[in-house]
């Protein structure tokens, strides 16, 4: 299995800062790392795929970058609604294996 | 566009098998192209990867679920299914289905399992 190990497990934030989440893989994942937002009640929504393609309606405020084993998730000009969970997610060695972080919690200060 | 929506008991007992669907709207389940997963998330907040369902008609399961997880795709509903044997506490959560695309890119709204007697 690769473990991913997410840091920090909690970040206080104030609306405008710029706020970074790293994720680091066991082992090599090229670039198949992946960024959720998850709302308390509610699914986890994708927001950055194959490290640092931006979905489709997300906010370019958003992005990342990284290969290999380490990966960071920035948000620029934190907005109200960016106070959230995030989670990394590795499918490098897929099959077998699908393996996320533990997560980020993202609050307010 | 594209809808998942998750269903099944809410409560299940220790030893017994779980049984969920997942309802898609907006597509033909077995399109080519369309993979579906199932994930789920404990009351830590942890998501795993529970397994997926290719469009080709192949299966992949986490290893620490293999031999317990099966999961099928039922054309006549529009259904994808998920079957677990022999579950336990651990297994209580919240159950998703997604989209797999090497990435989740769509997801249910997510049907709370819990196990217990």
């Amino acid at each position: 299995d690769i473990q991913m190990t997410q840091s920090p497990s909690s970040l206080s934030a104030s609306v405008g800062d710029r706020v970074t989440i790293t994720c680091q893989a066991s082992q090599d994942v090229n670039k198949n790392l992946h960024w959720y937002q998850q709302k308390p009640g509610k699914a986890p929504k994708l927001l950055i795929y194959n490290t640092s393609n931006l979905q489709t309606g997300v906010p370019s405020r958003f992005s990342g970058r990284g290969s290999g084993t380490h990966f960071t998730f920035t948000i620029n000009n934190l907005q109200p609604e960016d106070f959230a969970t995030y989670y990394c997610q590795q499918s490098g060695n897929f099959p077998p294996g699908i393996t996320f972080g533990r997560g980020t919690r993202l609050e307010s200060k | 566009q594209v809808q998942l929506q998750e269903s099944g008991p809410g409560l299940v007992k220790p030893s017994q098998t779980l049984s969920l669907s997942c309802t898609v709207s907006g597509a033909v389940v077995d399109s080519s192209g369309l993979n579906w997963a199932w994930l789920r998330q404990n009351s830590g907040k942890d998501l795993e990867w529970m397994g997926s369902i290719f469009s080709s008609g192949s299966g992949h399961y986490n290893p620490s679920l293999r031999g317990r997880l099966s999961l099928s795709v039922d054309t006549r509903e529009n259904q994808i299914a998920l079957k677990m044997i022999s579950v336990t506490a651990a297994d209580s959560g919240v159950y998703y289905c997604a989209r797999h695309n090497n990435f989740f890119d769509l997801w249910g709204h997510g049907t709370m399992v819990t196990v217990s007697s």
